[in-house]
């Protein structure tokens, strides 16, 4: 079956230019979850739902970035007014249910570079 | 809060020597899931082994296994017989059980190069 999918998978865009990246999870997971990688770095949390429901978006780095899903499909992030320092791959992830023992299948990333 | 901390930034690793990755937790919590993913330089992250805090057993996953030692709070990964395929990023990640389970948190990760 297919996995998690993402677009675009590059996209470089002017400072101060709106962005919005997709993530198309695989069918039946319940629960997805927005990750962010800087260059050489961990990954970081953003945001996570529970079928259409985001409880929580304090690991969101700024009022810029915000996220939406509809239903248990697809999920948008959207960073507005982008800065050179968002810069970075931002991963997606989906999982069966949000229990912790569902392992969380990854999609390839979007390489966002702030120009 | 949680920690995950990997001390080694890079292992160079002779093929078919066996390699073990360090990882080191903290956390607060007494239920907790550690996991370990594998990132090629094509970006995917590929997961590996899951440890729930409560299992008595080391887990195994083919030639993976993972070396908890609860009271030490260590997760170490070890891989058995490397491969010239196995060089990557190995990220150590941990989940709280108990609080919702709604994120990953990751250490820095080990850049493993397999030598031939």
């Amino acid at each position: 079956g297919a996995g998690v999918s993402q677009s675009p998978s590059n996209k470089v865009t002017e400072k101060g230019k709106d962005v919005e990246l997709r993530c198309d999870p695989i069918s039946g997971h319940t629960a997805l979850y927005w990750y962010r990688q800087r260059l050489g770095q961990g990954l970081e949390f953003l945001i996570y739902f529970q079928g259409n429901s985001a409880p929580d978006k304090s690991g969101l780095p700024s009022d810029r970035f915000s996220a939406e899903r509809t239903g248990e499909s697809v999920s948008t992030l959207t960073i507005q007014r982008t800065q050179q320092e968002d810069s970075a791959v931002y991963l997606c992830a989906s999982s069966l249910a949000l229990a912790a023992v569902y392992e969380q299948y990854f999609g390839p990333g979007t390489r966002l570079t702030v120009t | 809060a949680q920690k995950i901390t990997q001390t080694q930034p890079g292992m160079f690793v002779q093929e078919k020597e066996a390699v073990t990755l360090d990882c080191t937790y903290d956390t607060s919590d007494q239920s907790y899931g550690l996991f370990w993913y594998k990132q090629p330089s094509s970006g995917e992250m590929i997961f590996l082994i899951y440890q729930g805090s409560y299992d008595e057993q080391n887990a195994t996953e083919g030639r993976y296994s993972l070396n908890f030692q609860k009271a030490r709070k260590s997760a170490n990964l070890v891989i058995s017989a490397s491969q010239l395929g196995d060089s990557a990023m190995y990220f150590c990640a941990m989940r709280d059980l108990i609080q919702g389970a709604q994120k990953l948190v990751f250490g820095q990760g080990t850049r493993l190069t397999i030598n031939p």
